[in-house]
């Protein structure tokens, strides 16, 4: 069975640092581009960043280029989202996704990110 | 990139078939034939409908369907149920990715 469980959310101050992570398993997660997406509370679902397979290629939504920065440790299953420079606009919840068909087939359960003092 | 354009809302009785729009432009839904539709309950995650325009994943229910037509993707309905209440939403390949603003489905 696929899982994805994505962990690392919480409180932070504006101007602070966090780092998301997103634990697979049941399948081959080296096989696989990985995705970031966001929502923020009442609000509609918002790309943020994708990974290729191996790591080699990263693209970025433009309200995150610069903050943000996706990574995978393919030994490890794991996906991350390093977010440094943290804006109150950045306050969603955030989802890991698997792609495949063009399509996000699986997605974890969302952790919550808050931005405030 | 702009986001894609759906309706805020829709409703509709039990039994009946509903429509959502999602219109794009010629640099995403009108160019590729990855437009995909999401499910989501209150509190819950996404959960994937139709993908590349029209196919069904394993598990949904042939209740739903997608078109295209230009720059507009479109998800059907049929025979609606209670549990089909939730907030709906496409996305299109465009360079990146692109989402709709959501749809929330009434039932009434």
């Amino acid at each position: 069975e696929v899982q994805l469980v994505e962990s690392g959310g919480g409180l932070v101050q504006p101007g602070g640092s966090l780092r998301l992570s997103c634990a697979a398993s049941g399948f081959t997660f080296s096989s696989y581009w990985m995705h970031w997406v966001r929502q923020a509370p009442g609000k509609g679902l918002v790309w943020v960043s994708r990974i290729n397979s191996d790591g080699s290629s990263t693209s970025y939504a433009d309200s995150v280029k610069g903050r943000f920065t996706i990574s995978r440790d393919n030994a490890k299953n794991t996906l991350y989202l390093q977010m440094n420079s943290l804006r109150a606009e950045d306050t969603a919840v955030y989802y890991c996704a698997r792609i495949s068909s063009g399509s996000y087939f699986y997605w974890g359960q969302g952790t919550l990110v808050t931005v405030s003092s | 990139q702009s986001a894609l354009t759906q309706p805020a809302s829709v409703s509709g009785s039990p039994g009946q078939s509903i429509t959502i729009s999602c219109t794009g432009t010629s640099s995403d839904v009108g160019s590729y034939n990855l437009v995909s539709w999401y499910q989501q309950h209150p509190g819950k995650a996404p959960k994937l409908m139709i993908y590349e325009g029209s196919k069904r994943p394993s598990g949904v229910s042939n209740r739903f369907s997608g078109s295209k037509s230009g720059n507009t993707a479109s998800l059907t309905i049929s025979g609606l149920q209670a549990e089909d209440e939730a907030d709906y939403y496409c996305c299109s390949y465009a360079g990146s990715r692109v989402f709709g603003g959501g749809t929330k489905l009434t039932v009434l």
